[in-house]
Protein backbone atom coordinates (compact mmCIF):
# COMPACT_ATOMS: atom_id res chain seq x y z
CA UNK A 1 0.00 0.00 0.00
CA UNK A 2 0.87 3.33 -1.12
CA UNK A 3 2.20 5.49 2.05
CA UNK A 4 3.11 9.41 2.87
CA UNK A 5 5.21 10.59 5.50
CA UNK A 6 5.35 14.43 6.86
CA UNK A 7 8.17 13.83 9.73
CA UNK A 8 7.84 17.34 10.64
CA UNK A 9 4.43 17.61 12.92
CA UNK A 10 5.39 21.49 13.39
CA UNK A 11 7.50 23.88 11.96
CA UNK A 12 7.84 28.33 12.22
CA UNK A 13 9.21 30.96 10.21
CA UNK A 14 10.25 34.22 10.56
CA UNK A 15 7.52 35.99 8.13
CA UNK A 16 9.65 37.02 5.21
CA UNK A 17 12.39 33.73 5.90
CA UNK A 18 12.27 30.54 3.69
CA UNK A 19 11.15 27.54 5.37
CA UNK A 20 11.11 23.68 3.45
CA UNK A 21 8.31 21.10 4.70
CA UNK A 22 9.28 17.64 3.98
CA UNK A 23 7.62 14.79 2.54
CA UNK A 24 8.47 11.40 1.31
CA UNK A 25 6.54 8.44 0.11
CA UNK A 26 6.16 4.33 -1.06
CA UNK A 27 5.38 3.17 -3.91
CA UNK A 28 5.91 0.87 -6.65
CA UNK A 29 4.19 2.77 -9.33
CA UNK A 30 5.92 4.64 -11.92
CA UNK A 31 3.04 7.13 -13.18
CA UNK A 32 1.64 8.78 -10.28
CA UNK A 33 0.94 12.63 -8.80
CA UNK A 34 2.31 14.78 -5.64
CA UNK A 35 -0.30 17.31 -3.97
CA UNK A 36 0.74 19.93 -1.44
CA UNK A 37 -2.56 21.12 0.33
CA UNK A 38 -2.39 24.04 2.53
CA UNK A 39 -5.63 23.69 5.67
CA UNK A 40 -5.83 27.34 7.06
CA UNK A 41 -7.94 27.73 10.31
CA UNK A 42 -11.22 28.00 8.51
CA UNK A 43 -10.44 24.08 7.88
CA UNK A 44 -10.90 24.48 3.89
CA UNK A 45 -8.52 22.25 2.10
CA UNK A 46 -6.98 24.62 -0.58
CA UNK A 47 -4.42 22.95 -3.27
CA UNK A 48 -1.01 24.63 -3.06
CA UNK A 49 0.88 22.90 -5.76
CA UNK A 50 1.03 19.62 -7.52
CA UNK A 51 3.88 17.83 -9.45
CA UNK A 52 3.25 15.07 -12.23
CA UNK A 53 6.10 12.33 -11.63
CA UNK A 54 6.78 12.09 -14.96
CA UNK A 55 7.92 15.24 -15.19
CA UNK A 56 11.29 16.33 -14.10
CA UNK A 57 11.60 20.12 -13.76
CA UNK A 58 10.10 21.05 -10.33
CA UNK A 59 6.57 22.80 -10.14
CA UNK A 60 6.40 26.15 -8.81
CA UNK A 61 3.48 28.64 -8.28
CA UNK A 62 4.68 32.25 -7.18
CA UNK A 63 6.06 31.58 -3.90
CA UNK A 64 5.77 27.87 -3.60
CA UNK A 65 7.99 25.08 -5.25
CA UNK A 66 8.71 22.10 -4.91
CA UNK A 67 12.28 19.87 -4.33
CA UNK A 68 10.98 16.45 -6.52
CA UNK A 69 13.52 13.26 -6.06
CA UNK A 70 11.79 10.46 -7.85
CA UNK A 71 14.35 8.08 -6.96
CA UNK A 72 14.30 9.21 -3.45
CA UNK A 73 10.39 9.20 -3.35
CA UNK A 74 10.90 12.52 -1.93
CA UNK A 75 8.46 15.51 -2.30
CA UNK A 76 9.26 18.79 -0.45
CA UNK A 77 7.92 21.85 0.15
CA UNK A 78 9.28 25.52 -0.05
CA UNK A 79 7.39 28.57 0.99
CA UNK A 80 9.79 31.83 0.22
CA UNK A 81 9.13 34.86 1.60
CA UNK A 82 6.48 33.78 4.30
CA UNK A 83 3.81 35.48 5.22
CA UNK A 84 1.14 35.59 7.81
CA UNK A 85 -1.19 34.12 6.01
CA UNK A 86 1.26 31.11 5.14
CA UNK A 87 0.46 29.71 8.72
CA UNK A 88 -1.75 26.73 8.44
CA UNK A 89 -1.79 22.76 8.23
CA UNK A 90 0.18 21.67 5.20
CA UNK A 91 -0.51 18.14 3.87
CA UNK A 92 1.44 16.03 1.61
CA UNK A 93 -0.90 13.95 -0.99
CA UNK A 94 -0.20 11.01 -3.44
CA UNK A 95 -2.26 9.19 -6.16
CA UNK A 96 -1.72 7.47 -8.77
CA UNK A 97 -3.67 6.82 -12.45
CA UNK A 98 -5.02 3.86 -14.30
CA UNK A 99 -6.98 3.05 -17.19
CA UNK A 100 -9.65 4.90 -16.67
CA UNK A 101 -10.11 5.63 -13.34
CA UNK A 102 -8.01 7.24 -10.61
CA UNK A 103 -6.88 6.16 -6.98
CA UNK A 104 -8.26 8.19 -3.96
CA UNK A 105 -5.63 10.46 -2.58
CA UNK A 106 -3.29 9.08 0.32
CA UNK A 107 -2.13 11.81 2.90
CA UNK A 108 0.11 12.03 5.04
CA UNK A 109 -0.31 13.43 8.80
CA UNK A 110 0.52 16.86 8.44
CA UNK A 111 2.73 19.66 9.13
CA UNK A 112 1.75 22.61 11.24
CA UNK A 113 3.31 25.74 10.37
CA UNK A 114 3.71 28.47 12.50
CA UNK A 115 4.67 32.28 11.46
CA UNK A 116 6.34 34.70 13.64
CA UNK A 117 5.83 38.47 13.28
CA UNK B 1 -20.90 28.75 -9.00
CA UNK B 2 -20.08 25.18 -8.87
CA UNK B 3 -18.84 23.66 -5.33
CA UNK B 4 -19.20 21.21 -3.30
CA UNK B 5 -21.55 21.48 0.06
CA UNK B 6 -21.77 19.62 3.30
CA UNK B 7 -24.06 19.92 5.97
CA UNK B 8 -24.70 20.88 8.38
CA UNK B 9 -21.39 22.07 9.48
CA UNK B 10 -22.00 21.82 13.34
CA UNK B 11 -23.52 17.97 14.49
CA UNK B 12 -24.54 16.83 17.48
CA UNK B 13 -25.03 12.44 18.04
CA UNK B 14 -26.51 11.35 21.11
CA UNK B 15 -24.36 7.71 22.10
CA UNK B 16 -26.64 5.09 20.23
CA UNK B 17 -27.68 7.36 17.33
CA UNK B 18 -27.47 7.30 13.79
CA UNK B 19 -26.19 10.41 12.00
CA UNK B 20 -26.25 11.54 8.35
CA UNK B 21 -23.93 13.61 6.84
CA UNK B 22 -24.97 15.52 3.23
CA UNK B 23 -22.33 16.00 0.16
CA UNK B 24 -23.90 17.73 -2.53
CA UNK B 25 -21.37 18.88 -5.55
CA UNK B 26 -22.62 20.69 -8.34
CA UNK B 27 -19.16 19.73 -10.56
CA UNK B 28 -20.52 17.22 -12.84
CA UNK B 29 -17.67 15.16 -10.69
CA UNK B 30 -17.53 10.99 -11.63
CA UNK B 31 -15.90 10.29 -8.33
CA UNK B 32 -17.14 11.30 -4.47
CA UNK B 33 -14.46 10.57 -1.10
CA UNK B 34 -15.10 11.13 2.49
CA UNK B 35 -12.39 11.37 4.84
CA UNK B 36 -12.08 11.63 8.45
CA UNK B 37 -9.86 13.97 10.32
CA UNK B 38 -8.10 13.38 13.62
CA UNK B 39 -5.62 15.82 15.45
CA UNK B 40 -2.21 14.43 14.49
CA UNK B 41 -3.94 11.39 11.77
CA UNK B 42 -4.19 13.58 8.65
CA UNK B 43 -6.75 12.31 6.01
CA UNK B 44 -7.95 8.39 6.61
CA UNK B 45 -10.45 7.57 3.17
CA UNK B 46 -13.44 6.21 5.32
CA UNK B 47 -15.38 5.23 1.49
CA UNK B 48 -15.17 6.55 -2.26
CA UNK B 49 -17.52 5.84 -4.92
CA UNK B 50 -16.48 6.46 -8.80
CA UNK B 51 -19.89 6.26 -10.56
CA UNK B 52 -23.54 6.39 -9.62
CA UNK B 53 -24.30 3.14 -7.48
CA UNK B 54 -20.72 2.04 -6.84
CA UNK B 55 -18.96 2.49 -4.09
CA UNK B 56 -15.39 1.15 -2.15
CA UNK B 57 -14.36 0.79 1.54
CA UNK B 58 -11.50 2.86 2.48
CA UNK B 59 -8.99 2.31 5.23
CA UNK B 60 -11.58 3.18 8.42
CA UNK B 61 -15.14 2.06 6.60
CA UNK B 62 -16.33 0.10 10.24
CA UNK B 63 -19.16 1.67 11.12
CA UNK B 64 -19.78 3.86 8.03
CA UNK B 65 -22.10 3.25 5.44
CA UNK B 66 -22.58 5.84 2.07
CA UNK B 67 -25.20 5.90 -1.17
CA UNK B 68 -24.65 6.99 -4.20
CA UNK B 69 -27.78 7.08 -5.62
CA UNK B 70 -27.26 10.50 -8.11
CA UNK B 71 -24.35 11.90 -9.42
CA UNK B 72 -24.71 14.95 -7.14
CA UNK B 73 -24.83 13.30 -3.96
CA UNK B 74 -22.77 11.28 -1.38
CA UNK B 75 -24.45 11.26 2.15
CA UNK B 76 -22.11 9.23 5.04
CA UNK B 77 -24.34 7.37 7.49
CA UNK B 78 -22.29 7.30 11.03
CA UNK B 79 -23.89 4.27 12.75
CA UNK B 80 -24.30 3.67 16.17
CA UNK B 81 -21.12 0.82 15.38
CA UNK B 82 -19.00 3.76 15.18
CA UNK B 83 -16.82 3.65 18.52
CA UNK B 84 -16.06 6.82 18.46
CA UNK B 85 -17.36 9.11 15.89
CA UNK B 86 -16.70 12.65 17.56
CA UNK B 87 -14.30 14.25 14.59
CA UNK B 88 -14.37 16.38 11.46
CA UNK B 89 -15.61 14.96 7.83
CA UNK B 90 -14.76 16.02 4.40
CA UNK B 91 -16.12 15.15 1.03
CA UNK B 92 -14.31 15.71 -1.98
CA UNK B 93 -14.48 15.29 -5.28
CA UNK B 94 -12.82 14.98 -8.98
CA UNK B 95 -13.33 14.01 -12.66
CA UNK B 96 -12.80 10.29 -13.72
CA UNK B 97 -9.55 11.14 -15.66
CA UNK B 98 -8.35 13.90 -13.26
CA UNK B 99 -5.79 12.39 -11.39
CA UNK B 100 -4.01 15.57 -12.10
CA UNK B 101 -5.92 17.84 -10.69
CA UNK B 102 -6.43 16.50 -7.02
CA UNK B 103 -10.00 17.17 -5.87
CA UNK B 104 -12.32 19.61 -4.85
CA UNK B 105 -13.30 20.09 -0.89
CA UNK B 106 -16.50 20.31 0.67
CA UNK B 107 -16.18 23.14 3.66
CA UNK B 108 -16.38 19.60 6.41
CA UNK B 109 -18.97 18.87 8.89
CA UNK B 110 -18.02 18.74 13.06
CA UNK B 111 -19.21 16.00 14.40
CA UNK B 112 -19.41 15.67 18.06
CA UNK B 113 -20.85 12.86 20.41
CA UNK B 114 -22.38 14.23 23.37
Amino acid sequence: AQTVTQSQPEMSVQEAETVTLSCTYDTSESDYYLFWYKQPPSRQMILVIRQEAYKQQNATENRFSVNFQKAAKSFSLKISDSQLGDAAMYFCAYRFSWGSGNTPLVFGKGTRLSVIA
Amino acid sequence: DGGITQSPKYLFRKEGQNVTLSCEQNLNHDAMYWYRQDPGQGLRLIYYSQIVNDFQKGDIAEGYSVSREKKESFPLTVTSAQKNPTAFYLCASSIKQGAARGYTFGSGTRLTVV
